[in-house]
């Protein structure tokens, strides 16, 4: 198995631009979970999905940010409009039965 | 609110050695307990556990404790590896969710 599939993983922009970061999860994973990742705060979940229906957006900063999982193999994050203070490496993770998570390789992303 | 605490931004350790890593929590609900190791521009990857049925678990040379009544645990690595440097995140969850809660990290260095 390839593991969790994140991309771009790079991504540059300007302020105000959307953003879509892109995630794959292993197959056969029930959850699938969006962390942020800052010096400040470490990795914040954002959302996570269960059998791809949102169980917990808690953690989503702001009405800027939004996610979907349309099927058991993929899931994107939203950012509209973007602004400077969501520059951070943002991850995605899959996991099954158990309680381990198995993480993607991130996104960096800076807004300027 | 940060609900687990790794207080210890970093820790340097001389190879051969052993390597004390320490996280504290808050919530008296969580019920077990995890450790990630990250390299740079790579996610996170699962290294141990620990559920709070127990107070212990090693694997190789890895070795968690658990004290629930100070709600703190720590990771232990002996002997120290150059290897082994790396950012490490506690991270900790309750039965009944799949959501798990990560401290900020601890970027251990080993020094040959």
């Amino acid at each position: 198995d390839a593991g969790v599939i994140q991309s771009p993983r790079h991504e540059v922009t300007e302020m105000g631009q959307e953003v879509t970061l892109r995630c794959k999860p292993i197959s056969g994973h029930d959850y699938l979970f969006w962390y942020r990742q800052t010096m400040m705060r470490g990795l914040e979940l954002l959302i996570y999905f269960n059998n791809n229906v949102p169980i917990d957006d808690s953690g989503m900063p702001e009405d800027r940010f939004s996610a979907k999982m349309p099927n058991a193999s993929f899931s994107t994050l939203k950012i509209q409009p973007s602004e400077p203070r969501d520059s951070a490496v943002y991850f995605c993770a899959s996991g099954g039965l158990s309680y381990e998570q198995y993480f993607g390789p991130g996104t960096r992303l800076t807004v300027t | 609110d940060q609900q687990v605490k790794q207080n210890s931004p970093s820790l340097s350790v001389q190879e051969g050695r052993i390597s004390i890593l320490n996280c504290d929590y808050t919530n008296s609900m969580f019920d077990y307990f995890l450790w990630y190791k990250k390299y740079p521009a790579e996610g996170p990857t699962f290294l141990i556990s620990i559920s709070s049925i127990k107070d212990k678990n090693e694997d190789g040379r890895f070795t968690v404790f658990l004290n629930k009544s100070a709600k703190h645990l720590s990771l232990h690595i002996v002997p120290s590896q150059p290897g082994d440097s790396a950012v490490y995140f506690c991270a900790a969850g309750h039965s009944g969710a799949n959501n798990l809660f990560f401290g900020t990290g601890t970027r251990l260095t080993v020094i040959p």
